[in-house]
């Protein structure tokens, strides 16, 4: 079974506008960890945000919020006011375990695409 | 410090040959990652050293793969007998202690003719 499923293949938004990028995670442990990540073309992986289990509050980071939904496994990636340097893949991750977890698990990802 | 370095950042080989990546995480930090990407996919994880000592390994990783990190410091990821199936891009990624967010490198694109 997928543990994590990013079910949007490719996004096309215009220049400006808010996006959701959806991510469903599967998990029996109590304790885990949600990533985003961002990779341009030039292949890197950059580092969105993160939120734990355990967090209450939704993740933010400038532009980049989490809306992280337990009961429904759910951790969408809100991009608010997009711009042209937005356009990228975007991949989903966690991380299961507590202390001494150290493996991610990635998603298929989606490609945004924002249009001027 | 300009973050994890990989080199090269591309490799062609031609099946059967042996090929070699490096990796130099970030001075400071004691944990090394190494991730598969095919196309289309997200990374896979391979093997993560903390310090010099593997601690643990993907059953991706065949018995044609090995990882040394010698001093704890850099790491090189080693593909013998390199087939068609290992046409990925292999990425590295470094970490210290339990983490919130582990600092990737631009990767190795090894391309298998």
């Amino acid at each position: 079974a997928q543990k994590i499923t990013q079910t949007q293949p490719g996004m096309f938004v215009q220049e400006k506008e808010a996006v959701t990028l959806d991510c469903t995670y599967d998990t029996s442990d109590q304790s885990y960890g949600l990533f985003w990540y961002k990779q341009p073309s030039s292949g890197e992986m950059i580092f969105l945000i993160y939120q734990g289990s355990y967090d209450e509050q939704n993740a933010t980071e400038g532009r980049y919020s989490l809306n992280f939904q337990k009961a429904r496994k759910s951790a969408n990636l809100v991009i608010s006011a997009s711009q042209l340097g937005d356009s990228a893949m975007y991949f989903c991750a966690m991380r299961e375990g507590g202390q001494g977890a150290q493996k991610l698990v990635f998603g298929q990802g989606t490609r945004l695409t924002i249009n001027p | 410090d300009t973050g994890v370095s990989q080199d090269p950042r591309h490799k062609i080989t031609k099946r059967g040959q042996n090929v070699t990546f490096r990796c130099d995480p970030i001075s400071e930090h004691n944990r090394l990652y190494w991730y598969r990407q095919t196309l289309g996919q997200g990374p896979e994880f391979l093997t993560y050293f903390q310090n010099e000592a593997q601690l643990e390994k993907s059953r991706l990783l065949s018995d044609r793969f090995s990882a040394e990190r010698p001093k704890g410091s850099f790491s090189t990821l080693e593909i013998q007998r390199t087939e068609q199936g290992d046409s990925a891009m292999y990425l590295c990624a470094s970490s210290f202690g339990q983490t919130y967010g582990y600092t990737f490198g631009s990767g190795t694109r090894l391309t298998v003719v």
